[in-house]
């Protein structure tokens, strides 16, 4: 099973409202990741867990806040966004970070729109 | 720092028959790994191929392989027998085997390939 499954599939917020994304995979993979991704663009990196815990921070603002509760687990914390951060965001797994040779399985991600 | 260049915004195909995605990358690594990934549209982005950097030999799957010259810093996608669910937009991604940031993957800007019937 090479699944990562995330939810909501949609999302619709106001620049006031607090939300949060989820990712979920039962592979095993002990890395996982946060991407944001605009139309037509690659995807940009966001955060790294590994082993549940925060190994890089891409200067993220801190209105978006990760939280790795467990292995199989990734939330992303939204609070007082803005419209440019309307976006695709990406959850992604790997056995593990930092040994090269992990290919990353990524989650069909959630539509996000701030209003 | 690496970066990964996709020179064609956009390609098309005819159904049936074959297409080639061009890719180049700059790296004083030596090294690493290379990577195609598939995004259709509205749908997850999935991996199509992998590369090593030490192998010589070109990774190939199923109707996809790929063209790897390590000299010229090129890894291009040649695509067989196109079929319609091959429409996507197409990234080319590298990552270092060693060192820091290891494991980060450094994505082109994709190349949105549309396959016609």
């Amino acid at each position: 099973d090479t699944e990562v499954t995330q939810t909501p599939k949609h999302l619709v917020m106001g620049m006031t409202n607090k939300k949060s994304l989820k990712c979920e995979q039962h592979m095993g993979h002990r890395a996982m990741y946060w991407y944001k991704q605009k139309a037509k663009k690659p995807p940009e990196l966001m955060f790294v867990y590994s082993y549940e815990k925060l190994s890089i921070n891409e200067s993220v603002p801190s209105r978006f806040s990760p939280e790795c509760p467990n292995s199989s687990l990734l939330n992303l914390h939204l609070h007082a966004l803005q419209p440019e951060d309307s976006a695709l965001y990406l959850c992604a797994s790997s056995q593990s970070y930092g040994t090269g040779d992990r290919e990353q399985y990524f989650g069909p991600g959630t539509r996000l729109t701030v209003t | 720092a690496q970066t990964v260049t996709q020179s064609q915004p956009e390609m098309s195909v005819q159904e049936a028959e074959t297409v080639t995605l061009s890719c180049t990358y700059d790296t004083s690594e030596s090294n690493y790994y290379l990577f195609w990934y598939k995004q259709p549209p509205s749908r997850q982005m999935i991996l199509v191929i992998r590369q090593e950097a030490y192998k010589q030999q070109n990774a190939t799957e199923n109707r996809f392989s790929v063209n790897f010259q390590k000299a010229a810093k090129s890894f291009s996608l040649k695509i067989s027998d196109s079929q319609l669910g091959d429409t996507a937009m197409y990234f080319c991604a590298f990552m270092k085997a060693g060192g820091s940031n290891t494991g980060k993957l450094i994505f082109g800007q994709g190349t949105t390939l549309q396959v016609k019937p």
